[in-house]
């Protein structure tokens, strides 16, 4: 099993453009997730989905969409990329009732 | 979800036991204890929870209070390799409550 995979690793976006974000995971899970980690400070939630078809709004979800339309994938897309949006994207995957979530090891995305 | 309290940062020497303390004051009867720890800038990894009994693993001990209101992550034998954020999560048991993550511990495990 690869586990939770995230693509690109880093990216360099200019202000206005956009892109996709891409999360897969290989274990069958349910729920999938996204965060963002600003520089000294814990993960935010931005988007959430409990399984194919169905997603939800987190904590700082302006600026980003999501679709859930395989198990596999959850990509995370930002619209009009600003500074703000500069971060360490994080996604998560966990079998629902099971407590452990797994995570990919970040999307660093610099928009200047 | 109820809030959690931890102090910023803790120093721990290596091979002696880590202690993180966390404070959830307001927790309800159902909900869960969770612990997380983030390395360096890894994504975060699952370490251990529990609902009010202790709990072991391979990788910590739990202690929950009686009155489930603070709990206590044991990290037995310090090594060089713990050093991380370390993240105390509370939340409901049921497949559609995301985690909520504050800002943490950094435990610094010292030589």
């Amino acid at each position: 099993n690869a586990g939770v995979t995230q693509t690109p690793k880093f990216q360099v976006l200019k202000t206005g453009q956009s892109m996709t974000l891409q999360c897969a995971q290989d274990m069958n899970h349910e729920y999938m997730s996204w965060y963002r980690q600003d520089p000294g400070m814990g993960l935010r939630l931005i988007h959430y989905s409990v399984g194919a078809g169905i997603t939800d709004q987190g904590e700082v979800p302006n600026g980003y969409n999501v679709s859930r339309s395989t198990t596999e994938d959850f990509p995370l897309r930002l619209l009009s990329a600003a500074p703000s949006q500069t971060s360490v994207y994080f996604c998560a995957s966990r079998r629902t009732g099971d407590a452990e979530a797994f995570f990919g090891q970040g999307t660093r995305l610099t928009v200047v | 979800d109820a809030k959690t309290t931890q102090p910023p940062s803790m120093d721990c020497a290596e091979g002696r036991a880590a202690n993180l303390p966390c404070n959830h004051s307001t927790i309800s009867g159902n909900e869960y204890v969770y612990w997380y720890r983030q390395i360096h800038s890894q994504g975060p990894q699952y370490i251990i929870h529990g609902l009010k009994n202790n709990e072991t693993n391979e990788m910590a001990s739990l202690i929950i209070t009686e009155d489930r209101k603070s709990s206590t992550l044991i990290l037995p034998h310090a090594t060089l390799r713990d050093t991380a954020v370390y993240y105390c999560i509370v939340r409901l048991y049921s497949g559609n409550t995301p985690l909520v993550f504050g800002k943490g511990t950094r435990l610094s495990v010292i030589a």
